[in-house]
This record gives C-alpha cells, sequence and structure tokens, in this order.
C-alpha cells in the first residue's frame, strides 16, 4: 500500500543555518504532495505544495523539492528562524486519500 | 473568519461514555474530514465528508460515526468509549475534493481535541 516516511524524526539546526527536511514515499502514482507545519498545541498548517510534473518550487524562505526517480521528496527552509521550530510532515495525495508521514521535528538552536 | 473551529478542546471519558466532537468551517468548503493523532505519528483519517449528504470510511474507522449536518458542520461521534481512542483529533476541510489528480486542495485544520479515555 501506500506510504509516506520520514528520515529522520528529528533534526537540529542552528539559528540562521538553512534546514534540510526528507521525505520517502512509496506510491509512483502519488502526483500532489504538501508539506504541513504543526506547532506544539496547534493543527497543521499547509507550507507549500508541489505536482508531480513539477521538480522545484519555491515560497516564501522555502522550497520544495521532488525526485520522482528515487521517490524523495524535500522541504529546505532557508535562514531558520526560532519560529520555525515544529513538526513537519510530508503529505501524498496520489488518491482521494490525504497520506501522512509520521513527521520530523525541527529545533532551532540559538 | 475563524477557519475551522473544533469544540470541545478538551475532553475526559470514562471507558463505555459516549460523546460527540464538533466541528464547524466558515470558509464554504465543500470537503471536511476527522482525523486521529496518536503520539509521535502522522495523522490518519477517520472519516470524510466529499460533499454534503455524504460520508465514507477512511483509515481508521472502526469505533465511530460521523455525521454530515450541514455544509458547514461536520461531527464525529464515539458510542462506547475505549482506552484505545485516546488520541488528539483533528478536523479539517477543503474547498473542493480530489478525485483524479486535476484539482489541488488543501486542508485546513482546527486546532484539535484532546481526548482521555480512562
Amino acid at each position: 500500500g501506500e506510504s509516506v516516511g520520514l528520515h529522520l524524526p528529528t533534526l537540529s539546526v542552528q539559528e540562521g543555518d538553512n534546514s534540510i527536511i526528507n521525505c520517502a514515499y512509496s506510491n509512483s502514482a502519488s502526483d500532489y504532495f504538501i508539506w504541513y507545519k504543526q506547532e506544539s498545541g496547534k493543527g497543521p498548517q499547509f507550507i507549500i505544495d508541489i505536482r508531480s510534473n513539477m521538480d522545484k518550487r519555491q515560497g516564501q524562505r522555502v522550497t520544495v523539492l521532488l525526485n520522482k526517480t528515487v521517490k524523495h521528496l524535500s522541504l529546505q527552509i532557508a535562514a531558520t528562524q526560532p519560529g520555525d521550530s515544529a513538526v513537519y510532515f510530508c503529505v501524498l495525495s496520489g488518491t482521494y486519500k490525504y497520506i501522512f508521514g509520521t513527521g520530523t521535528r525541527l529545533k532551532v538552536l540559538a | 473568519n475563524a477557519g475551522v473551529t473544533q469544540t470541545p478542546k478538551f475532553q475526559v471519558l470514562k471507558t463505555g461514555q459516549s460523546m460527540t466532537l464538533q466541528c464547524a468551517q466558515d470558509m464554504n468548503h465543500n470537503s471536511m474530514y476527522w482525523y486521529r493523532q496518536d503520539p509521535g505519528m502522522g495523522l490518519r483519517l477517520i472519516y470524510y465528508s466529499a460533499s454534503e449528504g455524504t460520508t465514507d470510511k477512511g483509515e481508521v474507522p472502526n469505533g465511530y460515526n460521523v455525521s454530515r449536518l450541514n455544509k458547514r458542520e461536520f461531527s464525529l461521534r464515539l458510542e462506547s468509549a475505549a482506552p484505545s481512542q485516546t488520541s488528539v483529533y483533528f478536523c479539517a476541510s477543503t474547498q473542493g475534493f480530489w478525485t483524479s489528480g486535476r484539482t489541488k486542495n488543501i486542508q485546513y485544520f482546527g486546532a484539535g481535541t484532546r481526548l482521555s479515555v480512562l
């Protein structure tokens, strides 16, 4: 079946450095991918998405890269700030369901 | 504009008790979803409603029922709560409903209901 997994449960990054959060998926038919940010005590919040006909998409301080050959997705956060501390989920949407990965907790060190 | 509102925020139940979790959205969205989130895990879909008047099972529907009361409201009911249902429950909505990969749908989530079943 479909599955989504993140490579690291926790990532610690120095404030000001760039962060890279990785995600692997198993379903080749998936054509829509989403990254969500979840702060403590809150619901997930949309960050950025990408369709399978693209390999890169940029937002404000965030970039998502998609490598369909190896079924790998990454979220890059530039100049990481304390407010970026949260759990990040990659989400697979290839059927009527949204499949969530287990999440990576990003810790920003002062 | 409140977005997605969930009530209550916290609830403690005894095994066997019943309760209904409420969710309402004010974005005129067509589709609504209920998820549960357990520690260290991603969100798992319990039930969803593609449009008013329809509901379907998700990944983990056992022990739950839902009602799409109208376009705004989608409730989740636990008929006989069990300790395994201790979790954080999230409601979400989307403007449309993904059908064939042609429609982009961003889910908007509520703040969650933290439920403990003793």
